[in-house]
């Protein structure tokens, strides 16, 4: 199993600012996933980040709004820009497991934007 | 899209009682899993089943799959008040590769 942090665990930001959130995973993995979760709602998959390449981003979410960086096999960072209150999630990052299918889950960063 | 989607979306059961979720998906896949979410924090993976595979147990748990009707169900026995959280279905498709697609969820609440 994989042991995943992240910080902050939760914040309240000003609408236009930009917060970066830390994801750190204590083995090095290869893929790494960012997923947004709206108050009472399900998980949607925001990008994949792997080491030495670009994040693939999924439909509706864009590089310019949520910029990811993966500098090494154990960390990532996601960025939200210019919040807004609709931003207002819970962001976590996920890796893969040594059992392919299965994804282990950082405690998630919850944010409000006022 | 192959979205799985969970009934009921909300649940409320004694302690001692069993619970029963459902997910349903629309598209072929490789795998289901289920996994638990406590109080808005990351989730915890439960239990994986196979698209071959018709039903699986972990302690607890017990798994469906049903491929024809493209539904699982994921059972907890004798439930308790630790067990109150929300629970998520997550698929992933022959051609989705690695990226799993979340049901909308069930929020199981067990009362003491």
């Amino acid at each position: 199993s994989a042991v995943i942090s992240q910080k902050p665990s939760r914040d309240i930001c000003q609408r236009g600012t930009s917060l970066t959130i830390q994801c750190q995973v204590d083995s090095q993995v290869t893929m790494m996933f960012w997923y947004r979760q709206q108050p009472g709602q399900s998980l949607t998959l925001i990008a994949t980040a792997n080491q030495g390449s670009e994040a693939t981003y999924e439909s509706g979410f864009v590089i310019d709004k949520f910029p990811i960086s993966r500098p090494n096999l154990t960390f990532s960072t996601l960025t939200v820009s210019n919040m807004s209150p609709e931003d207002s999630s819970i962001y976590l990052c996920s890796v893969l497991g040594d059992r392919v299918y299965e994804q282990y889950f950082g405690p998630g960063t919850r944010l409000t934007v006022t | 899209s192959q979205q799985g989607e969970e009934d009921p979306q909300a649940l409320s059961i004694q302690e001692g009682e069993n619970a029963t979720m459902n997910c349903s998906y629309k598209t072929s896949i490789n795998n289901l899993q289920w996994y638990r979410q406590n109080s808005g924090r990351g989730l915890v993976h439960l239990i994986l089943i196979r698209s071959n595979e018709r039903e699986k147990h972990s302690g607890r748990l017990r798994v469906t799959l049903d491929t024809s009707k493209k539904s699982s169900s994921l059972l907890i026995t004798a439930s308790r008040a630790a067990d109150t959280a929300s629970y998520f279905c997550a698929t992933d498709a022959y051609n989705y590769g690695q990226n799993f697609v979340f049901g909308p969820g069930t929020r199981l609440s067990v009362l003491p």
